[in-house]
């Protein structure tokens, strides 16, 4: 019963494709987000939505959207895939603004541009 | 711009002493303080935090010191055992705001 889910757990495509990621969450928390893990291992926050609103959008290429049809899911769509877009991807999810321990993460995925 | 750096990726203990994990910041607005573990092919999930008006705070073989004059927290595992081996990230959020920074890692291997 995993509390925030991620598919696919691998994904491996070609560059100037375009791909999706799914997220997940059965907690009932209101705010998700998407992270970064670089080459540096550095986890950089992507998206969040709150109660459908984006809240923070850090500077990443518009050929990245997040998608949420409803606040227990937040899916990530990729356009016009590059190389340098391989990393890991996480899914997390929060109740409220505040940090802490409420921040869940999904077991992440790893893309691989090739 | 890292914000948050942990200029150790690897620490090896023996089990049962001490392993001291380091974490720096640099954002003087940060007021508050995690840390995350992280197993291979898991995310990360929550250890321990610490507010700014704190400068320990404790859980069972978990402590974690915050020094705000010298912008350091640390990472404290007494005893240390082999199931703690794992990668433990820092993090640091401004009360309040989501935009929590995470340093790179240090990976802990606890050996028998």
């Amino acid at each position: 019963d995993t509390a925030v889910s991620q598919t696919p757990k691998y994904l491996v495509t070609q560059m100037g494709n375009d791909k999706s990621i799914k997220c997940e969450q059965n907690l009932g928390h209101d705010t998700m987000y998407w992270y970064k893990q670089d080459s540096k291992k550095f986890l950089k926050i992507m998206f969040s939505y709150n109660n459908k609103e984006l809240i923070i959008n850090e500077t990443v290429p518009n050929r990245f959207s997040p998608k949420s049809p409803d606040k227990a899911h937040l899916n990530l769509h990729i356009n016009s895939l590059e190389l340098g877009d391989s990393a890991v991807y996480f899914c997390a999810s929060s109740q409220g603004r505040a940090p802490g321990p409420g921040y869940t993460f999904g077991s992440g995925t790893r893309l691989t541009v090739v | 711009d890292q914000q948050v750096k942990q200029n150790s990726p690897s620490l090896s203990v023996q089990e049962g002493r001490i392993s001291i994990l380091n974490c720096d910041y640099t954002n003087s607005m940060f007021d508050y303080f995690l840390w995350y573990k992280k197993y291979p092919a898991e995310g990360p999930t929550f250890l321990i935090s610490i507010s700014s008006i704190k400068d320990k705070n404790e859980d069972g073989r978990f402590t974690v010191f915050l020094n705000k004059s010298a912008k350091h927290l640390s990472l404290h595992i007494v005893p240390s055992q082999p199931g703690d081996s794992a990668v433990y990230f820092c993090a640091a959020n401004t009360y309040n705001n989501n935009d929590m920074r995470f340093g790179a890692g240090t990976r802990l291997t606890v050996k028998p």
